[in-house]
């Protein structure tokens, strides 16, 4: 089966750090995609996991451990802009098979 | 460059009824994926084009549900005899040929998605 798991809905605080976490079980992985989405608009790619480890892009870092099935994304001087929800997807390709599996997203608000 | 277009923005229709869902991918992209997404849960993939084949129809929920995509470009999402079930926002992505990019590294990019209402 496919099963990835996030909370639900996250708050924090303007100018804090955040961490949104993600565990997943898939038959298929080929990488990990967070997406950001707001409120009626489309997700837009933040991050790309293939290997173990952290990879950091400006205000945002996502880390994978593979042996524990496990992500998580950071969120560093959040602004209010940050408010949406955020997409954790596992990358399944081989074969005939090419897709993202996705988490049902964490919905963040911040507080001023 | 443009990004991934997709029509109507907003479509109501009657239980029974037939719908077209259309998407213009970004071009040069010759991967194309439709997903669903209902109120509270997350992106559920429905299929996926490279190039005009099919080759990952799995996700489509019913045989009430077909797609088509020509000239490696638009695609349409056709949901046939339509139920309050299937009332959802409808996305669709596109992304370079992963076989191209060298390796499944390949970034999906979304439309912003058509709001199906079934009443």
């Amino acid at each position: 089966g496919q099963n990835i798991d996030q909370p639900t809905e996250m708050t924090a605080t303007e100018g804090a750090i955040v961490q949104i976490n993600c565990t997943y079980q898939t038959s298929g992985f080929n990488g990990l995609f967070w997406y950001q989405q707001h409120a009626g608009e489309a997700p837009t790619f933040l991050s790309y996991n293939v290997l173990d480890g952290l990879e950091e892009k400006g205000r945002f870092s996502s880390f994978l451990s593979r042996s524990k099935g496990y992500s998580y994304l950071l969120l560093k001087e959040l602004q209010m802009k940050d408010s949406a929800s955020y997409l954790c997807a596992v990358y399944d390709y081989g074969g005939a098979t090419n897709k993202l599996i996705f988490g049902t997203g964490t919905l963040l608000a911040v507080q001023p | 460059g443009a990004g991934v277009s997709q029509s109507p923005s907003n479509k109501v229709t009657e239980k029974g009824k037939d719908v077209e869902l259309r998407c213009d991918p970004i071009s040069g992209h010759t991967a194309l994926y439709w997903y669903r997404q209902r109120l509270g849960q997350g992106l559920e993939f429905l299929i996926y084009f490279q190039g005009n084949s099919a080759p990952d129809k799995s996700g489509l929920p019913s045989d009430r549900f077909s797609a088509e995509r020509t000239g490696e470009s638009v695609s349409t999402l056709t949901i046939q005899r339509t139920q309050q079930e299937d009332s959802a926002v409808y996305l669709c992505a596109s992304s370079l040929s992963p076989h191209l990019a060298g390796g499944p590294t390949d970034t999906q990019y979304f439309g912003p998605g058509t709001r199906l209402t079934v009443l």
